[in-house]
């Protein structure tokens, strides 16, 4: 059984779309996180759920809507898609917001804005 | 601020001997870390975490890591590097007590393992 599960794996569209990710968890956890993972490998954090509850919004384009609609969902929405969108998505999830809690990631979604 | 600095993006290493992978952090308070694996195309896997107990952490596959509080530094070793081995490693901070559970990665070291 897949922990963290995302679609799609790959998302190839234009400049200007609007495209949703979607992320699930059979772990029973409560947290979900969306980072992102540019084309040096950084990752960065985006946002944090806990309890359907947003706790995390770093420095994000209002153009990327998460979505919780239950503890084991996270959806991402990106709206008007730009060329720097481009990059790996990765869904996490951990039990609690603990600093200590180990956060379990999805396979990631590449997302390519052409 | 915190952050984490990873010396060296890329590591290259023969089957059998040892892997050293750097990490240093900076935080204004106790930190949490933690050391991430990523294998080409997936996501990324825990192989440790530092919580603040023993000061010598061992984690899956071998690995382990050792908190230096004097040296600010969580370096990865392993003793004998399998082929097995060859992926992306990440070390990331967390902050003691935050309310929330925020990584701060550091920007990975690529380690291949030569036959």
């Amino acid at each position: 059984d897949t922990a963290v599960s995302q679609t799609p794996k790959y998302l190839v569209t234009q400049m200007g779309n609007d495209k949703s990710i979607k992320c699930e968890q059979n772990l029973g956890h409560d947290t979900m996180y969306w980072y992102k993972q540019d084309s040096k490998k950084f990752l960065k954090i985006m946002f944090s759920y806990n309890n359907k509850e947003l706790i995390i919004n770093e420095t994000v384009p209002n153009r990327f809507s998460p979505k919780s609609p239950d503890k084991a969902h996270l959806n991402l929405h990106i709206n008007s898609l730009e060329l720097g969108d481009s990059a790996v998505y990765f869904c996490a999830s951990s039990q609690g917001t603990g600093s200590y809690n180990e956060q379990f990631f999805g396979p990631g979604t590449r997302l390519t804005v052409l | 601020a915190q952050s984490v600095t990873q010396l060296g993006s890329h590591v290259s290493v023969s089957e059998g001997a040892l892997v050293l992978l750097r990490c240093n952090y900076s935080s204004s308070v106790p930190p949490y870390l933690f050391w991430y694996v990523q294998y080409p195309n997936q996501g990324l896997q825990l192989l440790l975490k530092y919580t603040s107990a023993a000061t010598l952490v061992k984690g899956i596959n071998g690995f382990e890591a050792e908190f230096k509080k004097s040296e600010t530094s969580f370096h990865l070793t392993k003793p004998s590097a399998h082929m097995s081995d060859a992926a992306e490693y990440f070390c990331a901070v967390s902050n003691y007590g935050g309310a929330t559970n925020k990584l701060i990665f550091g920007t990975g070291t690529l380690l291949a393992v030569q036959p």
